[in-house]
């Protein structure tokens, strides 16, 4: 089982549409969960941390379920800036090192069309 | 400008040729990665180091070496580059950002071997 799976896209939605993406994590120890943007040919970038409470920034609400260690973020009015990949990434120990890592899932693509 | 540096941005080595990749932050972080992203793959962890001298391996670290001489400065080295190692390279640091840790990233190195 990967650690990180995410949904496999790629999403097509029209501007002003909500977008909800999934993502699962295996490593019931890990501690701290995120979701990166990254575009294309450019480096990945923090688009919000996930608290267990749930947290809303503007048009982005990222949702966290311990019990059955799932991720999710939904996109509001989508906009055509919007469109990237998206990656769900969780902060874990790496092999009992004493530190922790970030795993990253494969990223889900999407693209908001006009 | 604070921030990740990597050089070069973009390399095309033959088989069997070897390269260093360098990484430089100057934001006082203690904690640096490498990563490697491939196409359908998110990114994954080669070596990574938790402060100066220190080094670890990660998730891939086959056919690469590390050093951390200098707090600032990541190097990656292939010392006899194969095609499989075609990829793009992704450092990053980790550090104290606020009341949490944040991570930044290179904007990484495309590595073509042919």
């Amino acid at each position: 089982r990967k650690e990180v799976e995410q949904d496999p896209g790629p999403f097509n939605v029209p501007e002003g549409a909500t977008v909800a993406f999934n993502c699962t994590y295996s490593n019931s120890a890990s501690q701290s969960f995120f979701w990166y943007r990254q575009d294309c040919r450019k480096e990945p970038k923090l688009l919000m941390s996930v608290y267990s409470s749930g947290n809303e920034d503007g048009r982005f609400t990222a949702q966290l379920n311990r019990a059955s260690q799932y991720i999710s973020l939904l996109i509001r009015d989508s906009k055509l800036s919007d469109s990237a990949t998206y990656l769900c990434v969780v902060s874990s120990t790496y092999s009992g090192a004493g530190s922790y890592q970030l795993t990253f899932g494969k990223g889900t693509k999407l693209s908001v069309i006009p | 400008n604070a921030g990740v540096t990597q050089t070069p941005k973009f390399r095309v080595l033959k088989t069997g040729q070897s390269m260093t990749l360098l990484c430089a932050q100057d934001m006082n972080h203690e904690y640096m990665y490498w990563y490697r992203q491939d196409p359908g793959m998110g990114l994954r962890l080669i070596h990574y180091s938790v402060g100066e001298g220190t080094t670890a391996k990660g998730e891939v670290p086959d056919g690469y070496n590390v050093s951390r001489l200098k707090k600032q400065n990541f190097l990656l080295g292939l010392e006899s580059a194969a095609p499989s190692q075609t990829s793009v390279y992704f450092c990053a640091s980790k550090g104290r950002q606020g009341g949490t840790y944040g991570y930044t990233f290179g904007s990484g190195t495309r590595l073509t071997v042919v």
